[in-house]
């Protein structure tokens, strides 16, 4: 059982608009910054996006992060076929003293 | 070019030990912190360890707590996990990751570079 919560599956057509959601507590994502990692099939996980809305030189603008409260999104805009892969949200948790992840979410591109 | 290479990943018998290193270079290794992260085959991230550039702080997850070290050697651009009392439930792939920050624990921080991982198979 992860501490913050994805939903396992999500899927789209080409060109549509996907959202990803990553639920926390006051003790994680409601009072640190939220990152987010792609990991295609057989790689490494790649940082997507930080700081909640951040994205690293080179992530396309397809590409947006959103925070309110306890809860973050990730959002995917104009899908395709190369966006199909497991999407993982990350905070640090004070409670715990350590980095938690959510359990990851496998995006299918239909 | 950026790069952290995992090494020393293996088959080991249950309660045996293993030592896992990271070796970085194309960045001022010692400027970052550090942390490894592992993933069970067909399961999800976990953090698992994470060290301050200068080897002041570390904090480990719960589930590895007692068992595993991490460490560092800033002169030799090298991170290591020192992984003892090794159980099944331990079979992962074994990341290491850059930090952007110097400090593990900073809230603000995110790993931006990762490298392929080192397989560990603790089985009999």
């Amino acid at each position: 059982q992860s501490v913050l919560t994805q939903p396992p599956s999500a899927s789209g057509t080409p060109g549509q608009r996907v959202t990803i959601s990553c639920s926390g507590s006051s003790s994680n994502i409601g009072s640190n910054y939220v990152s987010w990692y792609q990991q295609l099939p057989g790689t490494a996980p790649k940082l997507l996006i930080y700081r909640n809305n951040q994205r690293p030189s080179g992530v396309p603008d397809r590409f947006s992060g959103s925070k309110s409260g306890t809860s973050a999104s990730l959002a995917i805009s104009g899908l395709r076929s190369e966006d199909e892969a497991d999407y993982y949200c990350a905070a640090w948790d004070d409670s715990l003293s350590g980095w938690v992840f959510g359990g990851g979410t496998k995006l299918t591109v239909l | 070019e950026v790069q952290v290479v995992e090494s020393g990943g293996g088959l080991v018998q249950p309660g045996r030990s293993l030592r896992l290193s990271c070796a970085a270079s194309g960045f001022t290794f010692d400027d970052y912190a550090m942390h490894w992260v592992r993933q069970a085959p067909g399961k999800g991230l976990e953090w698992v360890s994470g060290i301050s550039w200068n080897s002041g702080g570390t904090g480990y997850a719960d589930s590895v707590k007692g068992r595993f070290t991490i460490s560092r050697d800033n002169a030799k651009n090298s991170l290591y996990l020192q992984m003892n009392s090794l159980r099944a439930e331990d079979t992962a792939f074994y990341y290491c990751a850059k930090d952007n920050h110097p400090y593990y624990y900073d809230s603000s921080a995110y790993w931006d570079y990762w490298g392929q991982g080192t397989l560990v198979t603790v089985s009999s």
